[in-house]
């Protein structure tokens, strides 16, 4: 079975400070890891992914995340907030072998403030 | 590219009732995923139309049921609507089933009273 725990429901950082994400992830077979960004009233957007490449992962808008296999982590980071990152993160794990159901975490609220 | 669309945006059911919500994939998509996302809480996977057959699904009753059509759009019904499944729906699309990325639209809003 697959599960994803995100630590902390919100998140509150100043402009320009480092944002930080925190994903655990439980899985019994090799997984691929999303990190996804939902703003009001919208969508899903696919921020970055691992697919068993490359363990740092860059994504749009400035953000990256390291998969480690051994704190069965995957976190999210951006050096510097911007006001346009205040939304919803979700970190999402799949089974690994192409499109798979995604198994999502139960989100963070990133807000920003001046 | 109009990427992932559905219809409608928002709707107002009674309990009991029926919906049918529909979903037309990204162009040269062919995989057309649902999932459910309660008020507050991450998205949780319905199920996932292939090849029009379905393919993977998650843990929902027998209320829920879809269909995939010729040209990969996709319908999503929910019979005997209960105050519960009040949430959104989204739907996403991806290419095969080697793809590793799913592309989502903005959503269908349900409210069951």
């Amino acid at each position: 079975a697959q599960s994803v725990t995100q630590l902390g429901s919100h998140v509150s950082v100043s402009e320009g400070a480092l944002v930080l994400l925190r994903c655990n992830y439980s899985s019994s077979v090799p997984p691929y890891l999303f990190w996804y960004v939902q703003y009001p009233n919208q969508g899903l957007q696919l921020l970055l992914k691992y697919t068993s490449a490359a363990t740092l992962v860059k994504g749009i808008n400035g953000f990256e995340a390291e998969f480690k296999k051994s704190e069965t982590s995957f976190h999210l980071t951006k050096p510097s907030a911007h006001m346009s990152d205040a939304a919803e993160y979700f970190c999402a794990v799949s089974r690994s072998g192409g499109y798979n159901k995604l198994i999502f975490g139960a989100g963070t609220r990133l807000a920003v403030h001046p | 590219d109009a990427g992932v669309t559905q219809s409608p945006t928002h709707l107002i059911k009674t309990r009991g009732q029926q919906v049918t919500l529909r979903c037309s994939p990204k162009s040269g998509h062919d995989t057309v995923s649902w999932y459910q996302q309660a008020l507050g809480q991450g998205p949780q996977f319905i199920f996932q139309y292939y090849e029009e057959e379905e393919r993977q699904r998650g843990n929902f009753p027998d209320r829920f049921s879809g269909h995939q059509f010729p040209n990969y759009s996709s319908e999503l019904n929910v019979n005997a609507l209960l105050l519960g499944d009040s949430a959104l729906y989204l739907c996403a699309s991806s290419m095969g089933q080697l793809n590793t990325e799913a592309f989502f639209g903005q959503g269908t809003r349900l409210t069951v009273v």
